[in-house]
């Protein structure tokens, strides 16, 4: 498999401008979660879904942002209108439930958004 | 609360030299301990897990921990750094049931000296 995929790797926006970000799970994998990730905060889960319906965004830090997942083959992390304190790198994992526990999170490599 | 702690932020080590990292973590149920690395501009990769069974569990790369309970403790050691060791490392905690979140240290980064 190709593990996950994310896209773009890098993002450079201004602020006030929506940005999209996707990612591919991992096929079979019924789990996926949004990271973001700064120097300050550091590794803080935003969102994650199980067979494509959220399960738990009290992450997610205010309106501005958004997640959907389609299908269980592709989802979005969109920020509209962005911030520069947005400005972080952005990941997306996936998993799939082990009968005996300790599901491993497989990470994508991220993007690294720059908000101006 | 549940929470992870990695009390060393920056270690150094030299190549060749033994390495432990300490995790200590809060949590209700019964944990799932993990270790990820992260090198610079990459995702975070699994180097190994603890669940259930042997306190001592090996890993990738040549690393393990042990996990014990009476100190919260799951430190992550290796016998001998090599320099393509210097990442990020990071513990995480999770238990069973329906909740999926891992709860993650703050990580600590490794630097090797040749």
């Amino acid at each position: 498999d190709a593990g996950v995929i994310q896209s773009p790797r890098h993002e450079v926006t201004e602020m006030g401008q929506e940005v999209t970000l996707r990612c591919k799970p991992i096929s079979g994998h019924d789990y996926l979660f949004w990271y973001r990730q700064t120097m300050m905060r550091g590794l803080e889960l935003l969102i994650y879904f199980n067979n494509n319906v959220p399960i738990d965004d009290s992450g997610m830090p205010e309106d501005r942002f958004s997640a959907k997942m389609p299908n269980a083959s592709f989802s979005t992390l969109k920020i509209q209108p962005s911030e520069p304190r947005d400005s972080a790198v952005y990941f997306c994992a996936s998993s799939t439930r082990l009968a005996t526990g300790g599901d491993t999170q497989y990470f994508g490599p991220g993007t690294r958004l720059t908000v101006l | 609360a549940q929470s992870v702690t990695q009390p060393d932020i920056h270690i150094t080590v030299s190549e060749g030299a033994s390495l432990e990292l300490r995790c200590n973590y809060s949590y209700g149920a019964t944990p799932y301990l993990f270790w990820y690395v992260q090198s610079p501009g990459q995702g975070l990769q699994l180097l190994l897990k603890y669940f259930s069974g042997d306190t001592l569990v090996q890993g990738i790369k040549g690393f393990e921990a042990e996990f014990k309970r009476s100190q919260s403790s799951f430190n992550l050691r290796k016998p001998s750094v090599h320099w393509s060791d210097a990442a990020e490392y990071f513990c995480a905690v999770g238990g069973p049931g329906n909740n999926r979140k891992l709860i993650w240290g703050l990580g600590t980064s490794l630097a090797v000296n040749p």
